[in-house]
């Protein structure tokens, strides 16, 4: 069936340092994939997204890459600063499915000072 | 512009009762999602509606339904509600096509006692 698998589900750094968020889909034909913050009491987010036919885009500091071949999407966020800490989710939109998002299970991103 | 606005946000009900949620998609959106998100099940698609069409349905009981106005407003409605509903209902609006951003309201914060 349709999946998102996310990981970590927790991840810890430094102010300053490099964050790195992985996912795995299972729909090979699913083309869009969106990455929400959700801050706590919020709603979620967009803050990147990539489509099938790009292999990876950047926006300042966050970038999402993209491997088809192997059915997985990452987001990196460099030079991370206190407000970036979230929660993070990836999705993969269904092929065929229009606005049908399927979304990972979240990853909790704390940045200390 | 005005962003998708939710009401109401928060609702306290009983086993067994109904509630309805109402969603107000940004001007223009004409597609409708339900997502219903819990700390262990993360974002999970319960439907989306276009033009008053059901176009995607996910993996609810018949008990979760919803519906579509010639406005694009839209609502979702749980009958014989159970303690598992207890959730945060999010609605997003797209524009018709898909792979198109996905912009969340804040959401109704229902809570069954």
């Amino acid at each position: 069936g349709e999946n998102v698998e996310q990981h970590p589900s927790t991840l810890s750094v430094q102010e300053g340092d490099s964050a790195v968020i992985k996912c795995t889909y299972s729909d090979s034909a699913s083309n869009y994939f969106p990455w929400y913050k959700q801050e706590l009491g919020k709603r979620p987010q967009l803050i990147i997204d990539i489509r099938s036919n790009v292999g990876e885009k950047k926006d300042q500091r966050i970038a999402v890459t993209l491997n088809k071949t192997a059915k997985h999407f990452s987001l990196h966020i460099t030079e991370t600063q206190p407000e970036d800490s979230a929660v993070y989710f990836c999705a993969a939109m269904v092929s065929g499915g229009y606005n049908k998002l399927i979304f990972g299970a979240g990853t909790r991103l704390a940045v200390h000072p | 512009k005005a962003g998708v606005t939710q009401t109401p946000r928060y609702l306290i009900k009983t086993r067994g009762q109904q509630v309805t949620l109402s969603c107000s998609p940004i001007s223009g959106h004409r597609s409708v999602s339900w997502y219903q998100q819990t700390p262990g099940q993360g974002l999970q698609f319960l439907f989306e509606y276009f033009s008053e069409t059901q176009r995607n349905k996910g993996n609810f009981p018949g008990r979760f339904s919803g519906r579509q106005f010639s406005n694009s407003r839209s609502e979702m409605n749980v009958s014989t509600l159970e303690l598992g509903d207890s959730a945060l209902y999010l609605c997003a609006s797209s524009l018709a096509t898909g792979n198109t951003e996905a912009f969340f309201g804040q959401g109704t914060r229902l809570t069954v006692v």
